[in-house]
């Protein structure tokens, strides 16, 4: 276990529906981040969050919402998705934010959007 | 662009043997290189770090080599067992403040 855990680990949505998924870090870390894992492509950092603001957004489509309530919660609202959003979604966490490099990740969550 | 990748995406080894994988990087201003192991159903897990004043970092049965003037970055892995399948990503950091930016990854199957 990496301290990092995310809910659902899978989850199916149609493209007309609302989701959230929510990523909780037990290690204390005051950064975290939201990565798009999709098949034979690299990670892709969508967004990073340090002390609970929002620091980058990587032009991540508006379909996507995160919010980062407290330093140990995160969360990605979900709407309107198209297929290729189909990806797996891993949460991530550091000491430092901005480009803290020893992160720790969670399981991810698989998303089909059919 | 600017990108960190890999040379081979498939990579088989006897167990036993010893296994070495490989990544490219095109920034010469990066300083900082960490590999990372993920397992399957499982997020990526840090293993091993190197910063660019370094040509050489051992862990525990892993050891990363960084060649400057090529730009290249390689993880060997000692003895491989069959608990080190799994897909190997380089990454690159270009100073303290910045992202990551990984690879793509190369899968490692070990053959019994």
């Amino acid at each position: 276990e990496t301290g990092v855990t995310q809910t659902p680990r899978h989850l199916v949505m149609g493209m007309t529906n609302k989701k959230s998924l929510k990523c909780e870090q037990h290690l204390g870390h005051n950064a975290m981040y939201w990565y798009k894992q999709s098949a034979k492509k690299p990670l892709e950092l969508m967004f990073v969050y340090s002390l609970e603001e929002r620091v980058e957004n990587n032009s991540v489509p508006s379909r996507f919402s995160p919010e980062c309530p407290n330093s140990s919660h995160l969360f990605l609202h979900l709407h309107t998705l198209q297929p290729e959003d189909s990806a797996l979604y891993l949460c991530a966490s550091s000491q430092g934010g901005g480009g803290s490099y020893e992160q720790y990740f969670g399981p991810g969550t698989r998303l089909t959007v059919t | 662009g600017e990108s960190v990748g890999l040379h081979l995406p498939t990579l088989s080894v006897q167990e036993g043997d010893n296994s070495i994988i490989n990544c490219a990087y095109s920034n010469s201003a990066s300083d900082y290189f960490i590999w990372y192991k993920q397992e399957s159903g499982k997020g990526p897990q840090f293993i091993i770090d190197i910063r660019s004043n370094m040509d050489k970092r051992q862990g525990q049965r892993v050891t990363v080599l960084l060649n400057k003037t090529v730009k290249h970055l390689s993880l060997q892995i000692a003895a491989t067992q069959p608990g080190d399948s799994a897909v190997y990503f380089c990454a690159e950091i270009r100073n303290r403040d910045d992202k990551i930016i990984f690879g793509k990854g190369t899968r490692l199957h070990i053959l019994p």
